[in-house]
């Protein structure tokens, strides 16, 4: 199985600041990594698929990058909505497996 | 807009069965793929398996032997069955469309969760 690893677990930020969680792959999975953010008592809601690609009807202040095992999602101008809980999930192969989250946190 | 909405029972006695269904609406469950997701309270996210509309199963190896899913297309329905459960089957489910095949197999749209606990 496939092993995502996060860092940091949580980050303490204020609105407006820049961030960038990272995650990584115990093996390549190539660019199928996508990022989820969940806010309190609600679903997931998928952010960036394929690495890079921003899903339809999401900020354009969320980006991601990487590729193989490493990766990152970053996120500008932090506004009030942002402090959530990210997750990182590889869809190379099952069992489809995700990070253990990193709790984004208002300063 | 396709909206999920899981049910089922919130308590379940240990060794028993945990049973859930989604009921999909806002589009067919035709031609897509369709996932349960758990988190137990205070973790992550945790993929449990999917299934084809046409009824083709894909399960996490360490639940194989206690899961079952199963798709009514004719009620635009998906099912888990998990038996002999204990205290660490305690979760929120979800029920969610995907793995999207030409999206980065990603998973699109969620229900809402259920909080199924595990206590006699």
């Amino acid at each position: 199985d496939i092993q995502m690893t996060q860092s940091p677990p949580s980050l303490s930020a204020s609105v407006g600041d820049r961030v960038t969680i990272t995650c990584r792959a115990s093996q390549t999975i190539g660019n199928y990594l996508n990022w989820y953010q969940q806010r309190p008592g609600k679903a997931p809601k998928v952010l960036i698929f394929g690495a890079s690609s921003l899903q339809s009807g999401v900020s354009p202040r969320f980006s991601g990058s990487g590729s193989g095992t490493d990766f990152t999602l970053s996120i500008i101008s932090l506004q009030p909505e942002d402090f959530a809980t990210y997750y990182c999930q590889q869809s190379y192969t099952t069992p489809y497996s995700f990070g253990q989250g990193t709790k984004l946190e208002i300063k | 807009q396709v909206h999920l909405q899981e049910s089922g029972p919130g308590l379940v006695k240990p060794s028993e069965t945990l049973s859930l269904t989604c009921t999909v609406s806002g589009g067919s469950i035709s031609y897509y793929y369709w996932t349960w997701i758990r988190q137990p309270p205070g973790k992550g996210l945790e993929w449990i398996g999917h299934l084809y509309y046409t009824g083709t199963t894909n399960y996490d190896p360490s639940l194989k032997s206690r899961l079952s899913i199963s798709i009514d297309t004719s009620t635009n329905q998906f099912s888990l069955r998990l038996s002999s459960v204990t205290a660490a089957d305690t979760a929120t489910y979800y029920c969610a469309r995907g793995p999207l095949t030409d999206s980065g197999y990603i998973f699109d749209s969620w229900g809402q969760g259920i909080l199924v606990t595990v206590s006699s």
